[in-house]
């Protein structure tokens, strides 16, 4: 399988706990974004990484939100001291830029459950 | 922020069936993208759109970029149980150097036998 993959695929803890995300990338895209869904409402945006920097934030992603992408292939996305608003399901997607065109393809999601 | 108005929000079909749903913006996209997501899985990409005027195909699924870089539309062809699903539009503001989408509410389809 050469798609997005993301771990775990469900988490549940509790309120105040750390939690970290992985996501792997299609093998040869340079660009990774994670985006966050509640139910019933379309993806947002949070970051994204060309290759290793991480080029856009958005305000959604409060001080309690960290990504890296330490080598430019996978990336981490941590939460710490989880509230119950966090709860959500977190998507990874990845690109390779070319020219004007970019499409994203996403992977199966963490779903995030804080108690 | 920025939002993409889609409609309908839901929609109740019969089999054999063709369906139209479409968003709009208040901002010029220079990308339009057509999702297909399935309960607790990621958003799987049907059809992606570049130029405006642009109508592309993909087997039963047909979609258009708007002239005016504004809106999009997506026809399904002869519906099939499987095609349930929320369907979402998704779109890259221009002029931008930036790749994030900006999502539509998303399209709830239900296709009775």
């Amino acid at each position: 399988d050469t798609g997005v993959s993301q771990n775990p695929r469900h988490k549940i803890t509790k309120r105040g706990q750390n939690v970290t995300f992985r996501c792997d990338p299609i093998s040869e895209h340079n660009r990774l974004y994670w985006y966050r869904q509640t139910l019933g409402q379309g993806p947002e945006f949070l970051t994204y990484f060309q290759n290793e920097a991480q080029l856009e934030k958005s305000r959604l992603l409060s001080d309690r939100f960290s990504a890296e992408r330490p080598k430019g292939s996978f990336s981490t996305l941590e939460i710490q001291r989880t509230e119950q608003g966090d709860s959500a399901m977190y998507l990874c997607a990845s690109s390779l830029r070319q020219g004007a065109q970019e499409t994203q393809y996403f992977g199966p999601g963490t779903r995030l459950l804080v108690l | 922020g920025q939002q993409l108005n889609q409609s309908p929000q839901s929609m109740f079909i019969q089999e054999g069936e063709d369906v139209s749903m479409n968003c709009t913006s208040s901002s010029i996209f220079n990308t339009w993208l057509w999702y297909k997501q399935d309960p607790g899985e990621g958003p799987v990409l049907l059809i992606a759109l570049y130029k405006a005027g642009e109508l592309t195909s993909n087997g039963r699924l047909t979609a258009q970029f708007g002239i005016t870089r504004k809106d999009s539309f997506l026809n399904i062809s002869a519906s099939i149980p499987s095609d349930v699903g929320i369907y979402f539009c998704a779109g890259r503001i221009s002029p931008s150097n930036t790749g994030k989408l900006i999502f539509g509410q998303g399209t709830t389809l239900q296709v009775k036998p």
